[in-house]
C-alpha cells in the first residue's frame, strides 16, 4: 500500500553540523508534506509544512526540500544543537482538505554528538 | 493556556478491562484526533472529531470508540482490552479544515495490557 518512509532509522551529527533527514513517500495525491519532532516522552511538535506545489520552503533554522519526480522530501537543520536531539517524522496530507488526520513515517532518531 | 492535556498518563490493563483515555484542549480547536503509536512506529489515526458531535473512523478504529460532546472533550473509550492495544496514545487537536497540517499533540498515554 502507499505510505511515508524514511531512509535511515538513526542519524548522529556533529554539534554544530547541518543536518539532513530524508523521507520518501509513494502517495503522489498528497497535498501537503510536514515534519514533526518528538522528544524523549512528548508529543510529536509541528516543525514545518509543505505544500505539494512548491519545492522549498525556510523557516528559522530549517529548510524543508521537495522533489516531486522522486517522490522525496527533506528537512535540513542548520547548526545543530544539543536541544535538535529527537526522533524526527515525515507525514502526509491527503488532498481535499479535510479533517482526516495525517499519515506519519515511522521516524529518524537525530543524536548529536557533542 | 494548558493546551492538549491527556490523562491518565500510564496504565496497565488485564485482558478484556475497558478504561477511557480523557483527552482535554483549551485552545478552542475545532478539529481533534487520536492516533497510537507503537514502538519504533510512526503514528497511526484511531478516531478524528471536526466538531461537538461529529466523530469518524480512522486508519485503525476496530476496539475503540469516542465521543464529542463538547468543544473541549474527545475521550477515547477501550471496551475490551486486548494486548494489540499496548500503545502510546496521542490525542491532538487543529484549529480550522485549512490549518489540519497543524497539529497540537497531548504529552501522551502509554498503555499495557496484559
Amino acid at each position: 500500500g502507499e505510505s511515508v518512509g524514511l531512509h535511515l532509522p538513526t542519524l548522529s551529527v556533529q554539534e554544530g553540523d547541518n543536518s539532513i533527514i530524508n523521507c520518501a513517500y509513494s502517495n503522489s495525491a498528497s497535498d501537503y508534506f510536514i515534519w514533526y519532532k518528538q522528544e524523549s516522552g512528548k508529543g510529536p511538535q509541528f516543525i514545518i509544512d509543505i505544500r505539494s506545489n512548491m519545492d522549498k520552503r525556510q523557516g528559522q533554522r530549517v529548510t524543508v526540500l521537495l522533489n516531486k519526480t522522486v517522490k522525496h522530501l527533506s528537512l535540513q537543520i542548520a547548526a545543530t544543537q544539543p536541544g535538535d536531539s529527537a526522533v524526527y517524522f515525515c507525514a502526509e496530507k491527503a488532498t481535499g482538505g479535510g479533517a482526516d488526520g495525517l499519515t506519519f513515517g515511522k521516524g529518524t532518531h537525530l543524536i548529536i554528538q557533542p | 493556556n494548558a493546551g492538549v492535556t491527556q490523562t491518565p498518563k500510564f496504565r496497565i490493563l488485564k485482558i478484556g478491562q475497558s478504561m477511557t483515555l480523557q483527552c482535554t484542549q483549551d485552545m478552542n480547536h475545532n478539529y481533534m484526533y487520536w492516533y497510537r503509536q507503537d514502538p519504533g512506529m510512526g503514528l497511526k489515526l484511531i478516531y478524528y472529531s471536526v466538531g461537538a458531535g461529529i466523530t469518524d473512523k480512522g486508519e485503525v478504529p476496530n476496539g475503540y470508540n469516542v465521543s464529542r460532546s463538547t468543544t473541549e472533550d474527545f475521550p477515547l473509550r477501550l471496551e475490551l482490552a486486548a494486548p494489540s492495544q499496548t500503545s502510546v496514545y496521542f490525542c491532538a487537536s487543529s484549529y480550522s479544515k485549512y490549518q489540519t497540517v497543524q497539529q497540537f499533540f497531548g504529552p501522551g498515554t502509554r498503555l499495557t495490557v496484559l
